[in-house]
């Protein structure tokens, strides 16, 4: 069974421009959470998706970030427009609705933004 | 939501069995405790989790005494391949949602 999988694993950016990571949870997960690492810093949760809904997305730093999940399958963040402080790597994770307290984390993305 | 703590780093040896002790004492009734390893670029990877008691499974046993406020990873027979960091967190209900803590997690280094 393939895992988590995140698309692109690297991105280096200019500052203002727009970046957009994909990921595709493990199928049959209900459940899609994104968090980031910012450099020397912990892992940090940003939002939760259930299905298609947001059912937590109290860990969104601001409005530049926006995330989607059309559908029920794959997920998407954008980040428009990016700035420097954003550069860090950004995890995927999924978990199935009958286990919600296991998350599988993906590869991650690193994020550079110049 | 508990915050754990756990040492900054660890050596040990191949062969040997490695514990790594983790302090959560603001742990709630329902909160599950789970433990991930990451290497270098590579996301958290699952390694067991658990309530109250002992967990075993394949890779490793997890100890968790009657009070809940710490836990043990046991990792038998480490190798240098097991040189990783590794996160112990407090898995809470809240919100609607299990939302992971990270903290800064132990470096364990496989010395030859």
């Amino acid at each position: 069974e393939a895992g988590v999988t995140q698309f692109p694993s690297h991105s280096v950016i200019e500052k203002g421009q727009t970046v957009t990571l994909r990921c595709d949870p493990i199928s049959g997960h209900d459940n899609l959470y994104w968090y980031r690492r910012v450099m020397g810093k912990e892992i940090k949760f940003l939002l939760h998706f259930v299905k298609e809904s947001k059912q937590d997305e109290s860990g969104m730093p601001n409005n530049r970030f926006l995330a989607e999940r059309t559908g029920g399958t794959y997920s998407t963040l954008k980040v428009q427009p990016a700035e420097l402080e954003d550069s860090g790597v950004y995890f995927c994770a999924s978990s199935p609705p009958e286990a919600q307290e296991t998350q599988y984390f993906g590869p991650g993305t690193r994020l550079l933004v110049l | 939501l508990a915050k754990t703590t756990q040492p900054v780093s660890m050596d040990s040896y191949e062969g040997q069995e490695v514990n790594i002790t983790c302090s959560h004492n603001n742990i709630a009734t329902n909160d599950y405790i789970t433990w991930y390893q990451q290497f270098p670029s590579q996301g958290p990877r699952f390694i067991i989790q658990g309530y109250k008691t002992k967990v075993t499974n394949e890779v490793a046993s997890l100890f968790i005494p009657a009070d809940r406020k710490s836990s043990t990873l046991s990792l038998p027979r480490v190798s240098l391949s097991d040189t990783a960091v590794y996160y112990c967190l407090v898995v809470a209900w809240t919100s609607g949602t299990y939302k992971y803590i990270f903290g800064t997690g132990t470096r364990l280094k496989v010395l030859a």
